[in-house]
């Protein structure tokens, strides 16, 4: 069964410090994996994506890693801001006959505080 | 480039009504997506258009809720009647084929209550 299960479920930090949020997999075949941000109310905001070469991906403050033999994914927050406080979740995707299909996490949610 | 539109924002509604929601997506984008997330869960896929044409509906409550993308562009969730259990964000989102990258932009999304 293609699950994709995120861990912690909720984390709470202080400002300035760093993070980070794990996403295990067993999605097959796997296209891609995504993270993704969503602000409270909002719809997810695509962070990093990552294809099955690749290791890491950065996005300013975010980076994240994926190791395709484990099947495990993190995203690391570097020099956590207040407006990092989200919901961040991994998406992994597989491709179908008409295009992409994906497989959320439940998602992380990360609370920052002053 | 303009984003995947919805609307509306918000929509309160009591038991056994009817809604509508509305999705624009990127221009372009053949393929067509209709989410349910329930509060502190990840989106669930109800719907996927390809043009105008349904691939995946396995998830979609067929009995109360329907979904059309009758040219091939804008499309429509419509919930009838309404449960207390359909309270969740509807999210649409459109995307580009894998042979152009896969692309997948989320729209902002409809936050439905029910009571």
């Amino acid at each position: 069964k293609n699950q994709v299960e995120q861990s912690p479920q909720s984390l709470i930090i202080l400002e300035g410090k760093n993070c980070t949020l794990q996403c295990n997999y067993t999605v097959s075949p796997f296209s891609n994996l995504r993270w993704y941000k969503q602000d409270t109310g909002r719809g997810p905001v695509s962070l990093t994506i990552m294809t099955f070469s690749e290791n890491t991906k950065s996005n300013g403050r975010y980076t994240a890693t994926l190791d395709a033999d484990t099947k495990q994914s993190s995203l690391h927050i570097t020099a956590s801001q207040l407006s990092d406080s989200a919901s961040y979740i991994c998406v992994v995707s597989w491709a179908n006959q008409a295009g992409t299909a994906l497989i959320f996490g439940k998602g992380t949610t990360l609370s920052v505080s002053s | 480039e303009a984003g995947v539109a919805q609307s509306p924002r918000y929509k309160i509604i009591e038991k056994r009504q009817s809604v509508a929601f509305w999705c624009n997506p990127i221009s372009g984008h053949a393929t067509l997506y209709w989410y349910q997330q329930i509060l502190g869960q990840g989106p669930k896929l109800l719907i996927q258009f390809q043009n105008n044409g349904v691939v995946d509906d396995s998830q979609l409550p067929k009995d109360r809720f329907s979904a059309e993308r009758l040219k091939g562009v804008d499309s429509t969730l419509k919930i009838q009647p309404a449960k207390l259990e359909d309270s969740a964000v509807y999210l649409c989102a459109s995307s580009t084929p894998p042979s152009a990258g896969g692309g997948y932009t989320f729209g902002s999304g409809t936050r439905l209550t029910v009571v």
